[in-house]
């Protein structure tokens, strides 16, 4: 079983739409990342979260520590929103990966 | 400040060649962290370095990978012997310290023929 479990893996959906990521992880964390990957490759940390809940524009982040459980959603949604998003536990020096959500948001 | 830059962007050598990667974290950090990422296996931590020394390369797949940071603006992963295996995208890393967020670099596209 993989340490850190994302779901879904693929997610279409149109322009608008309210989207959810789900991350889940059987391992003790200092912290959880939410990272987004473009299609040209390079890597953006959008979130680090150790409690509670973040926001950064359209964009919002939670996590349960005693489910051992985060949440990426995306209010709004905008086919630039189109990535991988990928979610990441521990600290830098050990940051453990899921194997990322494809997003697709179609105009 | 520019971020973290990694060169080259892309990089195609012949299997046996020496590969070099290159790194300039962003100014100020001091934690610097190598991954490489493959369709297989995702994205995995190669080696991490704090204040400039190795910390832990247990990442690092096999004596062929070598990775230094002769200063704090400045790293090098260096594959010698390189193999089709190697073809990957390698990450570069830094943060500015602990239990902090990381910034990542472009990447570098390696394929090994």
């Amino acid at each position: 079983k993989n340490e850190v479990e994302q779901s879904p893996q693929n997610l279409t959906a149109q322009e608008g739409e309210f989207i959810t990521i789900n991350c889940s992880y059987s391992v003790g964390i200092s912290a959880l990342h939410w990272l987004q990957q473009h299609p040209g490759g390079g890597i953006v940390s959008l979130f680090m979260l150790s409690s509670g809940k973040k926001k950064h524009g359209r964009l919002i982040a939670t996590i349960n520590i005693q489910e051992k459980h985060s949440s990426l959603h995306i209010t709004a949604s905008h086919p630039r929103d189109s990535a991988v998003y990928i979610c990441a536990v521990g600290s830098a020096r050990q940051l453990t990966f899921g194997s990322g959500t494809q997003l697709t948001v179609l105009p | 400040d520019a971020g973290v830059i990694q060169s080259p962007r892309h990089e195609v050598t012949e299997m046996g060649q020496e590969v070099t990667l290159r790194c300039k974290p962003i100014s100020g950090h001091n934690s610097l962290f190598w991954y490489r990422q493959t369709m297989m296996r995702g994205l995995e931590l190669l080696i991490y370095f704090n204040n400039n020394v190795p910390i832990d390369d247990s990442g690092m797949p096999e004596d062929r990978f070598s990775a230094k940071m002769p200063n704090a603006s400045f790293s090098t992963l260096k594959i010698q012997p390189s193999e089709p295996r190697d073809s990957a995208v390698y990450f570069c890393a830094s943060t500015p310290g602990r239990n902090t967020e990381a910034f990542f670099g472009q990447g570098t596209r390696l394929t090994v023929v």
